[in-house]
């Protein structure tokens, strides 16, 4: 079945520093989406994503943060400036399509650890 | 806003009991309602879902059922396993796009 896959599984970044986590969500998937556990809490969503631009975000996704489709196949979410407060699992997600009710496929998670 | 409140755990059953994790949610529209489950390590894998009143959503032995009068959408399992051990959180989705997720509930189950 096919997969939504992340790398890094771990990033251990120095406060201060940019850091990129990279999805490849599956690939007929037309919908892209990220979100954020920090340790202990509820997953929050970030931001979607739809032909090249971003659909909606929200209040935590702010001018700190940038997502990317570069080539086709990755999705990139990019924290610059990273803060102690940024450390959290990130999940990325894809969707194939919004009519057919289909569910959201998540990733493994990237876990961002700011030092 | 749109959310979802789960019961709180952490929940720790005997193998073969009974499970029920309650969930609840507030939503202007009218949203489709997933579980979905954490195993240790892993990510988030969806459980089951159901996308309009009275649905119920099945899978491995799990069920739930959207119960728009009550707006509620309690999981539940006739016999866990200790390999249902995991973490479960409930979600929404209005419009098919962004997910509010609950807290979560961490469930371990002793032999």
């Amino acid at each position: 079945e096919p997969e939504v896959t992340q790398t890094p599984s771990h990033q251990v970044t120095q406060m201060g520093q940019e850091v990129i986590l990279r999805c490849v969500p599956i690939s007929n998937h037309l919908y892209f989406y990220w979100y954020r556990q920090i340790l202990g809490q509820k997953v929050e969503f970030l931001v979607s994503f739809y032909n090249n631009e971003i659909s909606e975000k929200s209040e935590i996704f702010d001018d700190q943060f940038s997502v990317e489709r570069p080539d086709g196949s990755n999705f990139t979410l990019k924290i610059r400036s990273t803060k102690l407060e940024d450390s959290a699992m990130y999940f990325c997600a894809s969707r194939g399509d919004l009519i057919s009710n289909q569910p959201q496929h998540f990733g493994d998670g990237t876990r961002l650890s700011i030092l | 806003g749109d959310s979802v409140t789960q019961m709180e755990g952490p929940v720790t059953l005997s193998e073969e009991a009974f499970l029920t994790i309650n969930c609840t949610y507030t939503a202007t529209g009218y949203p489709s309602l997933f579980w979905y489950v954490q195993y240790p390590g892993e990510g988030l894998q969806l459980l089951l879902k159901a996308t309009k009143a009275d649905d119920k959503g099945s899978n491995k032995g799990f069920e739930a059922t959207y119960r728009k009068e009550t707006t509620s959408f309690h999981l539940e399992k006739g016999s866990v396993q200790v390999s249902d051990s995991a973490v479960y959180f409930c979600a929404l989705s209005l419009n098919n796009n962004d997910m509010r997720f609950g807290a979560g509930t961490r469930l371990t189950v002793k032999p």
